[in-house]
Formats: structure tokens, sequence, C-alpha cells
């Protein structure tokens, strides 16, 4: 059973870069059929899909009111995958998910069977 | 961006009961919706794809339905365990997009 997990800085001041990064325990990254994504969930609200990055093409697609400040990439070890949002305000505090996509051939569309625990990364000064 | 309705909101049930929540599509998704259940602190878990398709290890009481801009999630004998918060996403064109969520209390 694969474990996702989160790791990065719990607070960060506003204007700066929100950095996540998260590790994939059985190296499926390269080796599978998957979305890998961020989804995040402000306090006492719903879920936000933020984006994911599609390892065999490099390809990428995001959130577009987070398009401009977003950027997800695989990391060279193959392993993780990492998380970058620039210029946070107080509107992106909240538990930053990261979750694996299965895709199904039915219709041609992906779900989430894997998720890391959640890292809340709160902005303030 | 796919708009998605979930309705209620919450609701109040007891052990036993069966339970609907419903997700409308503010536009035709086939069958390219999941089911999420969430617990307080806890991260999602997947329910139902692809509409109707129950995911391996989810318990046969949960059922999905619909195609097109209608979905229904049914939890056919509300269990203990049951009580949590549950949301649709659409995967049919990005970005993917969320319900507001369904709180299932007692």
């Amino acid at each position: 059973q694969v474990q996702l997990q989160e790791s990065g800085p719990g607070l960060v001041k506003p204007s700066q870069t929100l950095s996540l990064t998260c590790s994939v325990s059985d190296g499926s990254i390269s080796t599978g059929d998957y979305y890998w994504s961020w989804i995040r969930q402000p306090p006492g609200k719903g879920l936000e899909w933020i984006g994911y990055i599609y390892y065999f093409s490099g390809n990428t697609d995001y959130h577009p009111s987070l398009q401009s400040r977003v950027t997800i990439s695989v990391d060279t070890s193959e392993i993780q995958f990492s998380l970058k949002l620039t210029s946070v305000t107080a509107a992106d505090t909240a538990v930053y998910y990261c979750a694996r996509g299965r895709y199904y051939y039915e219709t041609s569309g992906f779900y989430y069977d894997s998720w890391g625990q959640g890292t809340l990364v709160t902005v303030s000064s | 961006a796919i708009q998605m309705t979930q309705s209620p909101s919450s609701l109040s049930a007891s052990v036993g009961d069966r339970v609907t929540i419903t997700c409308r599509a503010s536009h035709d998704i086939g069958n390219n919706l999941g089911w999420y259940q969430q617990k307080p602190g806890k991260a999602p878990l997947v329910l139902i794809y692809a509409a109707v398709s129950l995911q391996s290890g989810v318990p046969s009481r949960f059922s999905g339905s619909g195609s097109g801009t209608d979905f229904t999630l049914t939890i056919s004998s509300l269990q203990p365990e049951d009580f949590a918060t549950y949301y649709c996403l659409q995967d049919y064109n990005y970005p993917l997009t969320f319900g507001g969520g369904t709180k299932v209390e007692i």
C-alpha cells in the first residue's frame, strides 16, 4: 500500500513562497499511470483542487485562480513531487494534501486513491 | 469551471437509516464523478469513482448512481463509522471541482 507524506514549513510570511514536498513510498511516480496532485482545504471549509503533474509527459494543469502563482514538479529523485505557491496571502492558509490520481479507462478520468495525511500551512507575519 | 452543487449541506440521521446525497453539475460530465468521505482531521477517502464503481475495500452499503448532470450517493444502512462529511468531485475537465460537502450527523 503506497504511502504519501507531505513535508514543509507550517508557517509562511505574506508575500513569500510556500514550498511543500510529497514523498511517495513505493516509487510509483516514475512507474505508474498516475496524476500526482495537490489539493487544499482552508480551516473549516471544503476541498479545492490545486493541480497535477503527469510524470511521463511532464504535463501539468492548474486551477485558473492559482495558475500565475503555482508550480508542481517531480523532483530529480523521482520519489518526491513538490508544490510551490508564490506571493501567498492569508487566503492561502489551509491544510495541503498531496494525492495520487489513478487513471481509469472507462471514461478517461481519474480518481484519488491515495492521500497524504495533510499538512497545515498558516500564512501570517 | 464546472460548478458542483451538493445537497443537502448537512443532514441528521440515525444508525440503520438509508441516506441519499445528491450532486448536480453545471454541465454534462458524463460519468466522470467520484464520491469521497472525510472524517475530522483526516484525509478524504474515495468511495465511488466513475459515478457507479465501488472502490476496492469500500463496504457495499455505499452505492453511486447517475450520469450527465445529476448524481446520487446512497448509504443503504448507516453505520456509526459513516458519520462524516461527503464530497463529490468531477474529473470531466480541468479544473477539477468538488461539491461543497454534506455533513452527516447523528
